[in-house]
């Protein structure tokens, strides 16, 4: 199985403030994502990234960026950190084969934005 | 875009009973349908998928079943087990998407 690995594991941040979260991944896989998870509304795409240099909106890509520097990194940025993003942030990655791919998930960064 | 709903919200089986969660989605488009497990305070783990070229996968005590008439599929869990016990959610992914849609999860406790 992929090992994706997230840091930091826990933040605390401050509203306005500027957050980078950071997720490696050692498989070797050119898609990577970033979910974050809210009750009542499950998991919900923010940014994606087919490999190196690409970056691409997800579902709900307002108020972040996402940088992927290598095959193996991807960040999420928030440069102007606000209490709606008070969440729970997964990172995942995989390799789209038949344009049907395995997502392999990080153990997930808790944000509290205050 | 894609929406599934996740039937149940919460699942109380006795250890060795199944356990049955029930998905739909939206997309006719929509052809890969993953589940995934979490328990307390860990990410998501891959347990099962089903392509729709099939309407039934197994994986050991995890059967998936698709109905793509109804754009249905659903999650039997066979023989509960204590480690069963966990949040699962269901997904689901056209082709032309990249990322997963989710359902909201199941809470899934097995008692003795």
């Amino acid at each position: 199985e992929a090992a994706v690995t997230q840091s930091p594991r826990n933040k605390v941040a401050v509203t306005g403030g500027k957050v980078t979260l950071s997720c490696n991944q050692t498989n070797n896989h050119n898609n990577m994502y970033w979910y974050r998870q809210d009750t009542g509304h499950g998991l919900r795409l923010i940014h994606y990234s087919y490999g190196a240099g690409s970056t691409e909106k997800g579902d709900i890509p307002d108020g972040y960026k996402a940088s992927r520097p290598s095959q193996e990194n991807f960040s999420l940025i928030l440069e102007l950190a606000t209490p709606s993003q008070t969440s729970v942030y997964f990172c995942a990655s995989g390799d789209a084969l038949g344009g049907e791919d395995t997502q392999y998930f990080g153990p997930g960064t808790r944000l509290l934005v205050l | 875009g894609e929406k599934v709903e996740q039937h149940e919200s919460t699942l109380s089986v006795r250890e060795g009973d199944s356990a049955v969660i029930n998905c739909t989605y939206t997309d006719t488009a929509s052809s890969y349908f993953p589940w995934y497990k979490q328990e307390a305070g860990k990410g998501l783990h891959f347990v099962i998928d089903i392509r729709s070229n099939v309407d039934r996968k197994q994986s050991q005590r995890l059967i998936v079943l698709l109905d793509k008439k109804a754009k249905r599929f659903s999650l039997h869990i066979t023989a509960t087990q204590p480690e069963d016990s966990a949040i699962y959610f269901c997904a689901a992914r056209n082709n032309y998407a990249q990322g997963l849609t989710f359902g909201l999860g199941t809470r899934v406790s097995v008692f003795p």
